[in-house]
């Protein structure tokens, strides 16, 4: 079984400065995979970031990294400068490894950049 | 990169009609592909995984008599919504393992919102 906390509904950043989007997760699988995704007003899915349970980085993707604390059971996602067009609602997800990977989703964090 | 379409884009439809929504894999073979459904405000919700060859295999509490999948072809899955009633008027996604072996990204196709009146 697996199951993702986002416990901030919504969040407020200041345009330019960086923001951090709590997500703890909980999996029975021994190997799994992390993701970000963006999903704005229109509601497609855009993928920002990937952290798989082994990387010994945290990973990085532009403006996006995410801060990956496997014994807290912890990934979150930090946006560097934000920008107004980062307004939008942000998931955390968790899946297995390997090649096809059913998603269980987070409840969601509505990020909205003020200028 | 790897793209996936959804077609409708969105659909209304009156209650008691049936509701076909088309995902398809443009440029790679999708053995496997998953439907979500997100309510207003909601998370994702996985439904189903439909695979090429076989029966979906759908996610406890989702009724397999209601949400037909057809994956026709490598590049194709279809979600027959039948006998629609308002209660399942949703957002409908769905989704694509990576290409490549090894990869991470999930595809995701543009979504179908589905209002039953």
């Amino acid at each position: 079984a697996q199951k993702i906390t986002q416990t901030q509904p919504g969040m407020f950043v200041q345009e330019k400065e960086a923001v951090t989007l709590d997500c703890t997760y909980d999996t029975s699988d021994p190997s799994y995979g992390l993701f970000w995704y963006k999903q704005p007003s229109s509601g497609e899915m855009i993928f920002l970031i990937y952290q798989g349970s082994y990387d010994q980085q945290n990973a990085t993707e532009g403006r996006y990294s995410l801060n990956f604390q496997k014994a807290r059971k912890s990934a979150n996602l930090v946006i560097s400068a934000s920008q107004l067009g980062d307004s939008a609602m942000y998931f955390c997800a968790v899946g297995p490894s390997g090649s096809a990977r059913q998603l269980t989703f987070g409840s969601g964090t509505q990020l909205t950049v003020l200028p | 990169g790897a793209v996936v379409s959804q077609h409708p884009s969105w659909v209304i439809c009156k209650s008691g009609t049936s509701v076909k929504i088309e995902c398809r894999s443009l440029d790679f073979q999708a053995t496997t592909m998953f439907w979500y459904r997100q309510f207003p405000k909601q998370s994702l919700m996985l439904m189903a995984t439909s695979n090429e060859g076989s029966k979906a295999t759908y996610e406890q509490g989702v009724e397999k008599d209601k949400f037909l999948i057809n994956h026709a072809s490598l590049t194709l899955s279809t979600l027959t919504v039948t006998s629609a009633h308002p209660e399942d008027s949703s957002f409908y996604i769905c989704s694509a393992p990576p290409v490549l072996a090894g990869g991470n990204e999930q595809f995701f196709g543009p979504g179908t919102r589905l209002t039953v009146l």
